[in-house]
């Protein structure tokens, strides 16, 4: 059983316009996020993170949002850019687990 | 700049070799990972490594070791390679345990036949 779901397999946006990328999880263990990017043929690299004592984090074109109580957090990207098309992965951990678990990703395409 | 490199970046074999993926990393971080990933299920933890001589298995470990003896590598052994270990498998590295920024190899394109 999966503890972090990304429901949506592929997202298709225009050139300007708000990518919103969901994640749920299912731990309530779990007390810091973070969100991967992945090129093809490249590893995922390092976007952006939130720990559960926050709501909200913002850096540059980049927000996260989390919702405890509904163990659901976003990932807004404003403007989106063509370079933006990538598999975006939520992956969740905490200070009382020694991992982190990725959720399956979402591919984002930004059409320009 | 430091990084974190893995090879062979492509690799073909057959059914029941042995194979060892290599994974180096110049961060000097005692932690680091090997993951796989495949359609629908995102990266999985294969193995894991706090230090030398530390390993540690993660969710997906049947048919495969890893042995930590140095701070850079940490190289993954399929023992008797199977076609359910086609996939693309990731190094990454991290400087705390868990929940902080890992940072990843380019990755390793395993077929089996």
């Amino acid at each position: 059983d999966q503890q972090v779901k990304q429901n949506s397999p592929s997202l298709s946006v225009q050139e300007g316009r708000i990518s919103i990328l969901n994640c749920d999880y299912t731990n309530s263990m779990f007390d810091y996020f973070l969100w991967y990017k992945k090129y093809p043929a490249e590893g995922p690299t390092f976007l952006i993170s939130i720990s559960s004592i926050k709501d909200k984090n913002e850096d540059g074109r980049f927000t996260v949002f989390l919702n405890k109580s509904a163990k659901h957090l976003s990932l807004h990207i404003v403007p989106s850019q063509p370079g933006d098309s990538a598999v975006y992965f939520c992956a969740a951990s905490g200070t009382s687990y020694d991992k982190v678990i990725f959720g399956p990703g979402t591919s984002l395409s930004v059409i320009p | 700049d430091a990084e974190i490199t893995q090879s062979p970046r492509h690799k073909i074999t057959e059914t029941g070799r042995q194979v060892t993926l290599a994974c180096h990393q110049t961060w000097n971080h005692n932690n680091m990972f090997w993951y796989r990933q495949d359609l629908g299920h995102g990266l999985r933890l294969i193995h894991y490594s706090y230090g030398v001589q530390d390993t540690n298995k993660g969710e997906v470990s049947d048919g495969y070791s890893v042995s930590r003896s140095n701070t850079e590598d940490l190289p993954l052994t399929l023992e008797s390679a199977a076609s359910s270990q086609t996939s693309v498998y990731f190094c990454a590295s991290s400087e705390t345990r868990a929940g902080e920024t890992q940072y990843f190899g380019p990755g390793t394109r395993l077929l089996v036949l």
